[in-house]
């Protein structure tokens, strides 16, 4: 059973359309972080939720934390071919950071 | 800042062959990660160093992985003998401390292939 439960697994879509993809737990966290990765590249971070119901903006992307730190999500508005990747979300599971298993996003131009 | 540095890029090996994976993290990190990519298990965690000693390394397969890092500018993680389970792509991060909230820097990983 994974730690941090991550849907859609993924997301086809055409360029222009909104979209949002979850990261769900039954744990409570003190923090989460997005990060996104290209192909043939390392994952990069996107940003760090640390206080319940916290939303952050960056450019088109917008992340909230869920009330009970126990869940996020991440709203992309007019999706651009440049939003492609895998989308991960990550937090702290017995003293290490654990990552769920991603979704994939294709944006068609 | 180049970041962090992983070598060798692309790995292809036979089974049996010893493995040797370099990493070289940024500058003034205290902390290094291993970690394991695949389609089936996504990133998986290896083992990780803090001030160069190696905290937890439970995520390690079985006795074929060692980790090593010597100084903290350079880690190594090896396995002998490699299996064709073994393919991965394998990634090395480092981040300023092992606080919950400290960013993970990646590597572009190393991508495994043992026929």
């Amino acid at each position: 059973t994974q730690l941090l439960e991550q849907s859609p697994q993924f997301l086809s879509i055409q360029e222009g359309e909104n979209l949002t993809v979850y990261c769900n737990s039954s744990s409570v966290f003190s923090s989460l972080q997005w990060y996104r990765q290209e192909p043939g590249e390392g994952p990069v971070l996107l940003v760090t939720v640390v206080t319940g119901g916290e939303v952050k903006k960056l450019k088109r992307l917008t992340f909230q934390f869920g009330d009970a730190r126990k869940d996020s999500s991440l709203h992309i508005t007019a999706a651009q071919p440049g939003d492609t990747g895998l989308y991960l979300c990550a937090a702290e599971g017995g003293n290490k950071l654990v990552f769920g298993a991603g979704t994939i996003l294709r944006v068609k131009s | 800042d180049a970041g962090v540095i992983q070598s060798p890029r692309h790995e292809v090996t036979e089974m049996g062959q010893e493995v040797t994976l370099r990493c070289k993290p940024i500058s003034g990190h205290n902390s290094l990660f291993w970690y394991r990519q695949t389609m089936m298990r996504g990133l998986e965690l290896l083992i990780y160093f803090n001030n160069n000693v190696p905290i937890d390394d439970s995520g390690m397969p079985e006795d074929r992985f060692s980790a090593k890092m010597p100084n903290a500018s350079f880690s190594t993680l090896k396995i002998q003998p490699s299996e064709p389970r073994d393919s991965a792509v394998y990634f090395c991060a480092s981040s300023l401390s092992t606080r919950d909230n400290s960013p993970l820097h990646f590597g572009n990983g190393t991508r495994l292939t043992v026929t």
